[in-house]
């Protein structure tokens, strides 16, 4: 079973809509949770970290629930710049605390 | 501030060649790691340092090679080049471990 597993995708949604993408980890000692944003080409950026308690930024919301080993990212409103690949990531003490990566799930929004 | 630089963008190597990543950073992390990307796929940790004179390997080391003699480098060596290597390599810094990590902007590998 693989680390940090997301929805396949690709997302295709109209802009304004709300898109939801959902995250496992199988790691129950990950200490920590974030999102980034990786657009064609380019390297991976952090959108946004995941605290226990859920966490906002504007269009963007993210949740984290320990017990089910799950994490969501929300983005409503959406616009034509948030087309790019979302990476679900964690990190534990093991490797340096490197983080490890999903494999990103596509989402392109349209006009 | 730069953040983390690396060299050279792109790159084709002849199979059996070698040559050497540089990844340098500006920021006195102490944490730095080497990533490949192929497509479609996660980015896969490739060797991992903790702090200067430290190294590690990571989930696909071989073929690879790494050094930190200063907080600052953390170059990648590719002995033997093979078409499996041709990938897009990332390096990353982060200052406390289990924070924000800051990527470079990846070097493209070609192995032909």
């Amino acid at each position: 079973r693989k680390e940090v597993e997301q929805d396949p995708g690709p997302f295709n949604v109209p802009e304004g809509a709300t898109v939801a993408f959902n995250c496992t980890y199988s790691n129950s000692a990950s200490q920590s949770f974030f999102w980034y944003r990786q657009d064609c080409r380019k390297e991976p950026k952090l959108l946004m970290s995941v605290y226990s308690s859920g966490n906002e930024d504007g269009r963007f919301t993210a949740q984290l629930n320990r017990a089910s080993q799950y994490i969501s990212l929300l983005i409503r409103d959406s616009k034509l710049s948030d087309s790019a690949t979302y990476l679900c990531v964690v990190n534990t003490l093991n490797s340096g605390y490197a983080l490890n990566f999903g494999k990103g799930t596509s989402l392109l929004v349209t006009p | 501030n730069a953040g983390v630089t690396q060299t050279p963008k792109f790159r084709i190597l002849k199979i059996g060649q070698s040559m050497t990543l540089q990844c340098t950073q500006d920021m006195n992390h102490n944490y730095m790691y080497w990533y490949r990307q192929d497509p479609g796929m996660g980015l896969k940790l490739i060797y991992y340092s903790v702090g200067a004179g430290i190294t590690d390997k990571g989930e696909v080391p071989n073929g690879y090679n790494v050094s930190r003699s200063t907080t600052e480098d953390f170059p990648l060596r590719l002995e033997l080049a093979a078409p499996s290597q041709t990938s897009v390599y990332f390096c990353a810094s982060s200052g406390q471990g289990n924070t924000e990590a800051f990527f470079g902007q990846g070097t493209r590998l070609t192995v032909v």
